[in-house]
């Protein structure tokens, strides 16, 4: 069956320090890939997408994440977090070329000073 | 250009009602999806149109509709409400379906 893993429920990091956040997703063929952020009370906001070619992709606020194959995964990365990086994370997936995405738990992200 | 709009923010109904929600979309996007978060089911899809057609739905019961307008802005609906209902329900927009947008959510509770 299609899945979409993000391990890791809860992550604390320090302000100024790096910030990684893993994807595993389960498909058959390549996906186009996302990340969402959902502040508090908030819709989902784009990050950055996935689609071809270049494995690592930039993205806003200073995020970027890497496509391998290999792995399957889609890991997120910000070198030096924000108190405002505080948020929820979402990692979504689809093989259509029309809407269905297919969200992961979530990683919430905390950050302290 | 302005984002995608959802109307009303909050909504308070009482079980067995009905309810519909709106959403506007980006000018220029063609395709809407309709989303529901709960904390104990996290995000999922619902359904997406496009051009007012239907083109994909996910796994909800009948109870849950949706429709889309020529000008693209789209309604759904969820009939007999349920206390399991209570959700965030997110529209998201896109030029073609897989690149998409988001509003702020309508927060549904179902007392």
């Amino acid at each position: 069956a299609q899945s979409v893993t993000q391990p890791d429920i809860h992550i604390t990091v320090s302000e100024g320090a790096s910030l990684e956040l893993r994807c595993n997703y389960s498909y058959g063929a390549t996906p186009y890939l996302f990340w969402y952020v959902q502040s508090p009370g908030q819709g989902l906001q784009l990050l950055l997408k996935y689609f071809s070619g270049d494995t690592l992709v930039q993205g806003i606020k200073g995020f970027e994440a890497e496509f391998k194959r290999s792995q399957s995964s889609f890991n997120l990365r910000k070198p030096s977090v924000h108190w405002s990086d505080a948020a929820e994370y979402f990692c979504a997936v689809t093989t259509d070329s029309w809407g269905k995405l297919q969200f992961g738990a979530g990683t919430q992200v905390v950050v302290t000073p | 250009k302005a984002g995608v709009t959802q109307t009303p923010r909050y909504l308070i109904k009482t079980r067995g009602q009905q309810v519909t929600l709106s959403c506007s979309p980006i000018s220029g996007h063609r395709s809407v999806s309709w989303y529901q978060q709960t904390p104990g089911q996290g995000l999922q899809f619902l359904f997406e149109y496009f051009s007012e057609t239907q083109r994909n739905k996910g796994n909800f019961p009948g109870r849950f509709s949706g429709r889309q307008f020529s000008n693209s802005r789209s309604e759904m609906n969820v009939s007999t409400l349920e206390l399991g209902d209570s959700a965030l329900y997110l529209c998201a927009s896109s030029p073609t379906g897989n690149e998409q947008y988001f509003g702020p959510g309508t927060r549904l509770t179902v007392t």
